[in-house]
């Protein structure tokens, strides 16, 4: 079993819908998540970082972070095609050492 | 603009040849980092380095090597050693080596073998 679990997708959506992706994972001592977005042949950009659990928001983008549930989710609002990308879901522990998920293929349809 | 720059962009590897891969960080950041990304994989760890003159191995360093003479600079060579190079290769940096401190990503090295 992997140690963080990501829905590969692909996953369609039309202009303005609510992207949703999620990431499981099996190692309960994670204490910090983070969302990288990454366009076709580009590296990741960091998109959004939260330490333990809780919701937080930035602009059209709300991350969630369950622990009880062991569970972390991105959502997107008021899609636009320029959010087409790959969306890599990442936790750590209290060191350097991150651990990824695959990767989730978004596209938003125009 | 602060950033981190890769290159070659693309670059090809004959058998038995050894190649490197550059990374150069502007952000003056101390920790710096090598990762190799497979399609269907997450981000696998090969090198990593907290400060000058020191690096240590990652989860996937056999065929690896790196040097850190440079605060700015973390270049990775792929030996011979290492069978399978085929892969997109990504250098990221952060302030410190402490998980408080989000990695920063270039744009990626692509290799295939000729």
């Amino acid at each position: 079993q992997k140690e963080v679990e990501q829905d590969p997708g692909p996953l369609s959506v039309p202009e303005g819908a609510i992207v949703s992706l999620n990431c499981t994972y099996s190692n309960s001592a994670f204490q910090y998540f983070m969302w990288y977005r990454q366009y076709s042949r580009k590296g990741p950009e960091l998109l959004m970082y939260t330490y333990s659990s809780g919701n937080k928001e930035d602009g059209r983008f709300t991350a969630q972070v369950d622990k009880s549930s062991k569970y972390i989710s991105l959502f997107i609002r008021d899609s636009q095609p320029s959010d087409s990308a790959t969306y890599l879901c990442a936790m750590s522990l209290n060191d350097y050492k991150l651990s990824f998920g695959a990767g989730t293929t978004v596209t938003v349809r125009a | 603009d602060g950033g981190i720059t890769q290159s070659p962009k693309y670059l090809f590897r004959k058998e038995g040849q050894n190649v490197t891969l550059s990374c150069e960080q502007n952000l003056n950041h101390d920790a710096m980092y090598w990762y190799r990304q497979d399609p269907g994989q997450g981000l696998r760890l090969i090198y990593y380095s907290q400060i000058v003159n020191d690096f240590q191995k990652g989860d996937i360093a056999e065929g690896y090597s790196v040097s850190r003479e440079k605060k700015e600079s973390f270049p990775l060579t792929v030996t011979s050693a290492q069978k399978n190079p085929t892969a997109f290769y990504l250098c990221a940096s952060s302030s410190t080596g402490s998980s408080n401190q989000p990695q920063h990503f270039g744009d990626g090295t692509r290799l295939s073998i000729l």
